[in-house]
């Protein structure tokens, strides 16, 4: 079955650069959201969209930036990066009616920044 | 804020054992979701719970869901090396799309 793809799998920056990084959901799924999860922590809600507009939001920094695009998938856009932004960043999505809260994952991209 | 905490942190047991861990909430939720996550990976579903009460069974592996939905229980029957991993759970609420709170996670070591 497919699975939900997100690329790139490892990236690196420096700080002060930007970041984009893409989701595609499983097919037919039409809610992507977004994840942060640090070292040794569980993984930290940042956003989510519906349909392609934001429908809810959460410890997102005002630097970041993300939208979904008519094809379903998303991007997570991050600007001024900092030594802490250094995480796993997970994209999960859902299908309509599926009871809404089941949410499948992809493989996260890991994000350095030095 | 809607709070799970997980226990035990950690378990190592051995190859064969049974055990049993837990997620607890004073809120409820309106579904939990179990998952189980290997270093530098996503999270992998292992099922969802929606029913107070309900009880799921995926192979050696039994979920259920307290009455008053704010807990849940995961137990592994003879455990087995490849179930070693870290395990999450979250927690939805009710309306549509809604956003997943986690658990700090459990991390279980079976060892041969």
């Amino acid at each position: 079955a497919a699975g939900v793809i997100q690329s790139p799998r490892h990236l690196i920056k420096e700080k002060r650069e930007t970041a984009t990084l893409k989701c595609y959901p499983i097919p037919r799924h039409d809610t992507v959201y977004w994840y942060q999860q640090g070292p040794g922590q569980d993984p930290q809600f940042l956003i989510s969209f519906y349909e392609k507009m934001q429908s809810d939001k959460g410890s997102i920094p005002d630097r970041f930036s993300a939208q979904q695009f008519s094809d379903y998938h998303s991007e997570l856009n991050m600007s001024s990066l900092e030594l802490g932004d250094s995480a796993l960043y997970f994209c999960a999505s859902s299908a309509p009616g599926q009871g809404q809260e089941t949410q499948y994952f992809g493989p996260g991209t890991r994000l350095l920044v030095l | 804020t809607q709070l799970l905490e997980q226990s035990p942190q950690f378990l190592s047991i051995q190859e064969g054992e049974n055990l049993t861990v837990y997620c607890n909430s004073s809120s409820v939720f309106s579904s939990l979701q179990w998952y189980r996550q290997e270093p530098g990976e996503g999270p992998v579903l292992l099922v969802t719970v929606v029913t107070g009460g309900e009880v799921k069974k995926l192979k050696r592996l039994t979920f259920q869901f307290g009455d008053a939905r704010k807990d849940s229980s995961l137990h592994i029957t003879a455990a087995q090396p490849g179930d070693t991993g870290l395990y999450l759970c979250a927690g939805g609420t009710t309306g549509a799309n809604s956003k997943l709170t986690f658990g700090k996670g459990i991390t279980l070591s079976v060892r041969p």
